[in-house]
């Protein structure tokens, strides 16, 4: 059972559009959603991450937006650039005490055209 | 020098072979974890400890073992390594569920 569902696989946009990358997640005791960047040969990279108390928060040209009532977040990368190609994966974890992890989608390949 | 540290960073070996992957931290944090990944699957949680005396299974643990010699120290086993186990292997610390750090991860190929 995927308990956290990412789309789409791959994404190509042109410099300066806004890729968007949406997740579902159906665990409803998961509070705690981040986000990783990963380049080729190196090991996944927190991004921005989001508690379920608030519906975005932004971080640079980095935005999630979070749904509770839908289970649901994306990230959004405005102004998007070549350096930000890179395979970026959603995650969700249920944080304190029980916490066993993160739970992470499948992935993104995103490749940002000049 | 890194936080979390892998050792090796590649590694070839044969089928039946015993094989360890270590990974250390300077964070200081109490958990850490075994993560493995492969193309299109994203990263699969192998075992997890909450400190020394506290061992985990995760969600695809089969074939594999480990040992939290130090709060600072998780290494990873595969007692006799088969070609399907081939794959990318991170490992990540955090502090109490918080602040998830991964490491540069080992390149494990089985031949």
């Amino acid at each position: 059972q995927q308990q956290v569902k990412q789309s789409p696989q791959s994404l190509i946009v042109q410099k300066g559009g806004i890729p968007i990358i949406n997740c579902a997640y159906e665990n409803t005791a998961f509070d705690y959603f981040p986000w990783y960047q990963q380049f080729p040969g190196k090991g996944p990279a927190l991004l921005i991450a989001i508690r379920p108390d608030v519906s975005e928060k932004k971080e640079g040209r980095f935005t999630i937006s979070f749904n509770k009532s839908a289970k649901q977040f994306s990230l959004h990368i405005m102004d998007s650039q070549p350096g930000d190609s890179a395979t970026y994966f959603c995650a969700a974890t249920h944080s304190g005490g029980g916490a066993d992890g993160l739970t992470f989608g499948k992935g993104t390949h995103l490749i940002i055209q000049p | 020098d890194a936080d979390v540290t892998q050792t090796p960073r590649n590694r070839i070996t044969k089928t039946g072979k015993r094989i360890m992957l270590e990974c250390s931290q300077t964070k200081g944090h109490d958990r850490m974890y075994w993560y493995r990944q492969d193309p299109g699957l994203g990263l699969r949680l192998i075992y997890y400890s909450f400190d020394v005396k506290d061992i985990n299974k995760g969600e695809i643990s089969d074939g594999y073992s480990v040992s939290r010699q130090a709060q600072a120290k998780f290494s990873l086993s595969l007692e006799s390594a088969i070609p399907n186990q081939t794959a990318l292997y991170f490992c990540a610390t955090s502090d109490q569920g918080r602040g998830y750090t991964f490491g540069s991860g080992t390149r494990l190929t089985v031949v």
